[in-house]
């Protein structure tokens, strides 16, 4: 069964401190995504890749950073947390072969303080 | 642009009644967008309730449905009966193909009181 698995699961983090978030797919799938979710909003894209070693901005990059060192792993790093970036961060995976169908992480709740 | 417009919450219902979620899209890049329903139950991630990508189909999952109306641009989803399990947050969303991100609504958050 495809998976995508997030770690950690809930993170605390102090202002200034850097943070990786952490993405795994089993799926065999060529992209992967990072959105947050936040009250009010639609997930919003943060940064994709469409294989290994490769890494887009989103509609919200600024503050965050990607990896994908292989087509199973994919990470979101916050150099410089700030406040405003406390919300639940999802992964996904998928490809075009799939009718842009995405499987999505259990999500990682960050709090920055 | 492209963008996902649906109903706001909360929704609040009964149990035993009727649940509709309406959704509707703009896709200027595109002109037939694939069109999905994701649900997050509580403590779990998303998971895709059901998806079309042909105009004029219905999807159908779990005991709800939706239509891609391509005329009005609309994708709403609708159970005749709704259980207490089925509280959840749902996401409609717009495919642009190629694998391109998804774009979200800003999700329904449904509570079924029993």
């Amino acid at each position: 069964e495809a998976a995508v698995t997030q770690s950690p699961r809930n993170k605390v983090a102090v202002t200034g401190g850097k943070v990786t978030l952490s993405c795994n797919q089993t799926n065999n799938h060529n992209n992967m995504y990072w959105y947050r979710q936040d009250t009010g909003h639609g997930l919003r894209l943060i940064h994709y890749s469409y294989g290994a070693g490769s890494t887009e901005k989103g509609d919200i990059p600024d503050g965050y950073k990607a990896s994908r060192p292989s087509q199973e792993n994919f990470s979101l790093i916050l150099e410089l947390a700030t406040p405003s970036q406390t919300s639940v961060y999802f992964c996904a995976s998928g490809d075009r072969f799939n009718q842009d169908t995405q499987y999505f992480g259990p999500g990682t709740r960050l709090l920055v303080l | 642009g492209d963008s996902v417009t649906q109903t706001e919450g909360p929704v609040t219902v009964s149990e035993s009644e009727s649940l509709i979620i309406n959704c509707t899209y703009s896709a200027t890049s595109i002109a037939y967008p694939n069109l999905f329903w994701y649900v997050r139950y509580p403590g779990e991630g998303l998971q895709l309730l059901l998806k079309v990508i042909t105009a004029g189909q219905k999807g159908s999952s779990r005991g709800f449905e939706a239509t891609y109306n391509k005329e009005t641009t609309s994708f709403h989803l609708q159970k005749a009966s709704v259980q207490e399990s089925d509280s959840a947050v749902y996401y409609c969303a717009l495919g642009l193909q190629g694998g391109r991100a998804l774009i979200f609504g800003t999700g329904t958050t449904v509570s079924v009181s029993p």
